[in-house]
């Protein structure tokens, strides 16, 4: 298993700022994934990060509001920009295990809230 | 476009019964996996169960297992001897094997509430 570590855990953002999110894994992992997950929703992929290229962003996401980066094998960040209200969630990092089990592993994700 | 139906917002069990948690799912795809996660309280989200799609066989883990019928595409979860620590939100989820890898789509989750 993955021990993935994702900072901050909460936090209380005002509207117009900007929030980046870090996630850290205990082993070198080849695809890294964000998803979101809305008050009282499902979660929803945002988009994937390899190293050494851009990020593959799903339908509805866009670069310039979740920049992602992965500078190594082991450490991703997503940014939240100019935040509104409508931007509170809970934003997990997860990391594939390694083999085609298709198995994910989450970290405990950082519970944003938007004022 | 593959979609993931949970019918039971909510669902409580008595300590030490069986409870089952429904899911249909929709897909053109004939390769995929299907999961079911747990989410407490705590936000972790845990694996509880995988079912590969070419399998035949039902899955189970332990207290968990799933009853796996393809051509209604359905994909339910039993968990027998309910214990207070099954209490979370379960979700069920599909991933297409392949060039969709990682891409996990989510149902709307169904609340779990064990009580003494």
């Amino acid at each position: 298993s993955a021990v993935i570590s994702q900072k901050p855990s909460r936090d209380i953002c005002q509207r117009g700022t900007s929030l980046t999110i870090q996630c850290q894994v205990d082993s070198q992992v080849t695809m890294m994934f964000w998803y979101r997950q809305q008050p009282g929703q499902s979660l929803t992929l945002i988009a994937t990060a390899n190293q050494g290229s851009e990020a593959t962003y799903e339908s509805g996401f866009v670069i310039d509001k979740f920049p992602i980066s992965r500078p190594n094998l082991t450490f991703s960040t997503l940014t939240v920009s100019n935040m509104s209200p409508e931007d509170s969630s809970i934003y997990l990092c997860s990391v594939d295990k390694g083999v085609d089990t298709g198995e994910l592993f989450f970290g405990e994700g950082s519970r944003l809230t938007v004022l | 476009a593959q979609t993931v139906t949970q019918s039971q917002p909510e669902m409580s069990v008595q300590e030490a019964e069986t409870v089952t948690l429904s899911c249909t799912y929709d897909t053109s795809e004939s390769n995929y996996y299907l999961f079911w996660y747990k989410q407490p309280p705590s936000r972790q989200m845990i694996l509880v169960i995988r079912q590969e799609a070419y399998k035949q066989q039902n899955a189970t883990e332990n207290r968990f297992s799933v009853n796996f019928q393809k051509a209604a595409k359905s994909f339910s979860l039993k968990i027998s001897d309910s214990q207070l620590g099954d209490t979370a939100m379960y979700f069920c989820a599909f991933m297409k094997r392949g060039t969709s890898y990682g891409k996990l789509t989510f149902g709307q989750g169904t609340i779990l509430t064990v009580h003494p």
